[in-house]
């Protein structure tokens, strides 16, 4: 079953500090995402990319997040100034097509710290 | 305010029982999925429904969709320890983009021996 990578899966910085979570989302797929969750939240949308652009942002992705494909592999996100609101858990999805129908894959997503 | 409330928010039921979990909200989706969640992993799709009324069937699990696309319903057989972790029901919004999908704010369910 492919599935989607993310790296690495625990991450403590300190606040201030540039930290990028990377992606590695299925081959195939042609859209990708990052979503967020705080403890005890719910699951929040952040970003969605596709044809090496930003489609779709939430307002709390502001300028201090920035996402990128830098090969044709990787999806990484960027937080530029970490505070430590940031903490929380940020996954990456992936789907084939962004067609209502169909389903996302997530990654197993990364803890992030800030302290 | 809560675009997709589920409830109830915890479920802790012994092996065999049936259960119902809830997906509600006064905003119609175009679509609506089922995830399960188990802890430090990230969500796994069950189920994406589409047509109003709709049924789909996983093995022991049961999905429906509102006939007016604002609610849904997931109901367990049988529970198994196996079953246990979080259910996330998360939808599409009409006249929204089919980019972002908005979460529930989810059902831990716990089914012991």
């Amino acid at each position: 079953e492919p599935e989607v990578t993310q790296t690495p899966s625990h991450q403590v910085t300190q606040m201030g500090q540039e930290v990028i979570l990377r992606c590695v989302p299925i081959s195939n797929h042609l859209y990708f995402y990052w979503y967020r969750q705080i403890l005890g939240q719910k699951v929040e949308f952040l970003v969605s990319f596709y044809n090496n652009e930003i489609s779709e942002k939430s307002e709390i992705f502001d300028d201090q997040f920035s996402v990128e494909r830098p090969d044709g592999s990787n999806f990484t996100l960027k937080i530029r100034s970490t505070k430590l609101e940031d903490s929380a858990m940020y996954f990456c999805a992936s789907s084939e097509d962004g067609l209502y129908r169909n389903g996302y894959t997530f990654g197993s997503g990364t803890r992030l710290t800030v302290v | 305010t809560q675009l997709l409330e589920q409830s109830p928010q915890f479920l802790s039921i012994q092996e065999g029982e049936n259960l119902t979990v809830y997906c509600n909200s006064s905003s119609v989706f175009s679509s609506l999925q089922w995830y399960r969640q188990e802890p430090g992993e990230g969500p796994v799709l069950l189920v994406t429904v589409v047509t109003g009324g709709e049924v789909k069937k996983l093995k022991r699990l049961t999905f429906q969709f509102g006939d007016a696309r604002k609610d849904s319903s997931l109901h367990i057989t049988a529970a198994q320890p196996g079953d246990t972790g979080l259910y996330l029901c998360a939808g599409r919004l009409v006249g929204g983009t089919a980019s972002k999908l908005t979460f529930g704010t989810g059902t831990r369910l716990q089914v012991t021996l």
